[in-house]
Formats: C-alpha cells, sequence, structure tokens
C-alpha cells in the first residue's frame, strides 16, 4: 500500500536528549513537510521540502533540525534547544507534479518528556 | 503571519441533525481544504475547493469557497455517531506559499446516537 509511514507511535524524551523522528513515504512526491499539533490549537508548520537535498523553516522552526538525503525520506530531530517539545507531530507530503497544494498526512508521533 | 479563525470550537448534536461549520481568514486564500482527525491518528482530506464560489460535496459532506476568498463553509448532513472526530480548514495563499498550507483550530463534533 501507498502511503506515509511515521515512527515510532510514542516517543519520550528527556531532559538535554536529541531525540529524531522517522518519516518515510512511498508516493513518489517530491514536497515533504512537519507540522507540530498542539491540544486545541491548528497544525503548525515547522519545516517543509521541496525537493531532495533542498529545505525550509516554517513558522516554528526554533529547536527542530531536518534533513532531506532522499526522495522518501525526512526525519525531524527534536533538539534540547526545544524547551517544550510535548506535542503531536505530523508528518505529509505532497505531489509538486499536480497542480493542487493536497496534503497527505501520516498517521502521528506523540512525543513527551519525562 | 496568517490567522484563520475556524467555528464554533465545538458542537455537541444528536445524531439525524446537520452540523454547519467555517473558516474565515485574514487574507485571501486561493485554496481551501477540509480534513477529519480521528484520536491518534493523522488528518484526512475531505474536499478540497480552487475557486470562488464553488460548492463541493463528498457524500453527505458539502464545503463551500466563500466569494470573497476568505472564508470556507462545510455542512454535514444527516449526521452519525462515525462522523465524530475533529475538523480543520486549511488554506493556501498560492504563490510563494504554494504547499503551505495554514490551519485553522479544529472543530470537535460529538455526535450522541
Amino acid at each position: 500500500d501507498g502511503g506515509i509511514t511515521q515512527s515510532p507511535k510514542y516517543l519520550f524524551r528527556k531532559e538535554g536528549q536529541n531525540v529524531t523522528l522517522s518519516c518515510e513515504q512511498n508516493l513518489n512526491h517530491d514536497a515533504m513537510y512537519w507540522y507540530r499539533q498542539d491540544p486545541g490549537q491548528g497544525l503548525r508548520l515547522i519545516y517543509y521540502s521541496q525537493i531532495v537535498n533542498d529545505f525550509q523553516k516554517g513558522d516554528i522552526a526554533e529547536g527542530y533540525s531536518v534533513s532531506r538525503e532522499k526522495k522518501e525520506s525526512f526525519p525531524l530531530t527534536v533538539t534540547s534547544a526545544q524547551k517544550n517539545p510535548t506535542a503531536f507531530y505530523l508528518c505529509a507530503s505532497r505531489d509538486r507534479g499536480v497542480s493542487n497544494e493536497k496534503l497527505f498526512f501520516g498517521s502521528g508521533t506523540q512525543l513527551s518528556v519525562l | 503571519g496568517q490567522q484563520l479563525n475556524q467555528s464554533p470550537q465545538s458542537m455537541f448534536i444528536q445524531e439525524g441533525e446537520d452540523v454547519s461549520m467555517n473558516c474565515t481568514s485574514s487574507s485571501i486564500f486561493n485554496t481551501w481544504l477540509w480534513y477529519k482527525q480521528e484520536p491518534g491518528e493523522g488528518p484526512v482530506l475531505l474536499i478540497a475547493l480552487y475557486k470562488a464560489g464553488e460548492l463541493t460535496s463528498n457524500g453527505r459532506l458539502t464545503a463551500q469557497f466563500g466569494i470573497t476568498r476568505k472564508d470556507s463553509f462545510l455542512n454535514i448532513s444527516a449526521s452519525i455517531p462515525s462522523d465524530v472526530g475533529i475538523y480543520f480548514c486549511a488554506g493556501s495563499a498560492g504563490g510563494t506559499s504554494y504547499g503551505k498550507l495554514t490551519f485553522g483550530q479544529g472543530t470537535i463534533l460529538t455526535v450522541h446516537p
């Protein structure tokens, strides 16, 4: 089945620790995105990548880092500089070859601080 | 940045009732999307709108792209228990913002059998 796979589903971070969230897609989409979701709020854009080896900061990039070495993979690292990392993280992708702006989402990773 | 106000924040309805929710933007959008999210899962796309005034249906769901291009509406007819979830609007201004969606805060829908 084609889709977006996020792992792990649940992740716990200790103080001062960096953690990496995985996002893999087999939809052959060029563009990939990371959003953060807090209770009672909409999704906020962290980073996005329109093409391999290129990525841009979103609205809340501080304390996060990404890489895009392969088309199908877009991992997100939550660094120790992110002081409030507890949230639900969503990865999404989009087909740049199609003239629409439909994002397709993975099933998310819940990150909590120990 | 762009702001999206979605209302109502939550709705408690009886099975069989119709539901309406809307989103208003502080600026013009070229695209409006509506998503549904169930607990612990990612949002699923319901309807996409691309033209001012456009009215699009998906089963019992109907969405409209406001003629001012600053608002959108979602209606659910004859609600059923599986309609429960959080509904999000999302918009894009296109241009240099192409592919970057701004999301509303969500409408939590509860349906009582």
